[in-house]
């Protein structure tokens, strides 16, 4: 698509329950990347993803958290057991590749809200 | 350990006047990036401009340039001539290299408001 898409673009759902968000890069990006923004916080790094591969997962918040990428475009972030704390909003980017000059390239981001 | 700085939680900018955005960093990687990013009420992050740790120039995108400044680790954002659109939050980012793999941090951000 002519952008990075994101579903759902709102999320609301009980502690304990698991939650799956879904990022759809900009066609042709290798990296793609994963953030969580709490009201009102910069952006928290969480993960991203060369291909397929994720190098470093240690940005992920806890072991409730997951990601994988398949087939080099979309990518999943799973949260199971769900917490207040993880309410937030996720943002996807993607970019060309994960160099230095490349800019980032941002969805529009998923409003996660744990009750 | 890496860390970038905005110490302007809020500033307020006359229309069509200058405006500088304070971006503090540290790293010990020599090898770094650091980007600025818009982010409007409605929540999209927008790139503005970059800037390479070994690039000699200041990066300039149209009205935005960035203040570099290694050897105080500064990277500053400036806009002229501003605009009542540029009324948002902005982000100062850093791209380095840890453990043979990339990070990004950004720093808590600094929300512009310019009058008219």
């Amino acid at each position: 698509g002519a952008g990075v898409s994101q579903s759902p673009s709102n999320k609301v759902t009980e502690k304990g329950k698991d939650v799956e968000l879904r990022c759809d890069p900009i066609s042709g990006h290798t990296a793609l990347y994963w953030y969580r923004q709490s009201l009102g916080q910069g952006l928290e790094f969480l993960i991203y993803f060369q291909g397929n591969s994720a190098p470093d997962k240690s940005g992920l918040p806890s072991d409730r958290f997951s990601a994988e990428r398949t087939g080099g475009s979309v990518s999943t972030l799973t949260i199971q057991r769900t917490q207040q704390e993880d309410s937030a909003v996720y943002l996807c980017a993607s970019s060309q590749t994960p160099h230095s000059n490349q800019p980032q390239h941002f969805g529009d981001g998923t409003r996660l809200s744990i009750l | 350990a890496q860390k970038i700085t905005q110490t302007q939680p809020g500033m307020f900018v006359q229309e069509k006047e200058a405006v500088t955005l304070d971006c503090t960093y540290d790293t010990s990687d020599p090898s770094y990036g650091l980007f600025w990013y818009k982010q409007p009420s409605s929540g999209e992050m927008i790139f503005l401009i970059y800037q390479g740790s070994y690039d000699q120039q200041n990066a300039t995108e149209g009205r935005y340039s960035l203040n570099f400044q290694k050897a105080r680790k500064s990277a500053n954002l400036v806009i002229s001539a501003s605009q009542l659109g540029d009324s948002a939050m902005y982000f100062c980012a850093m791209r380095f290299v840890t453990s043979g793999t990339y990070k990004y941090i950004f720093g808590t951000g600094t929300r512009l408001k310019v009058l008219a």
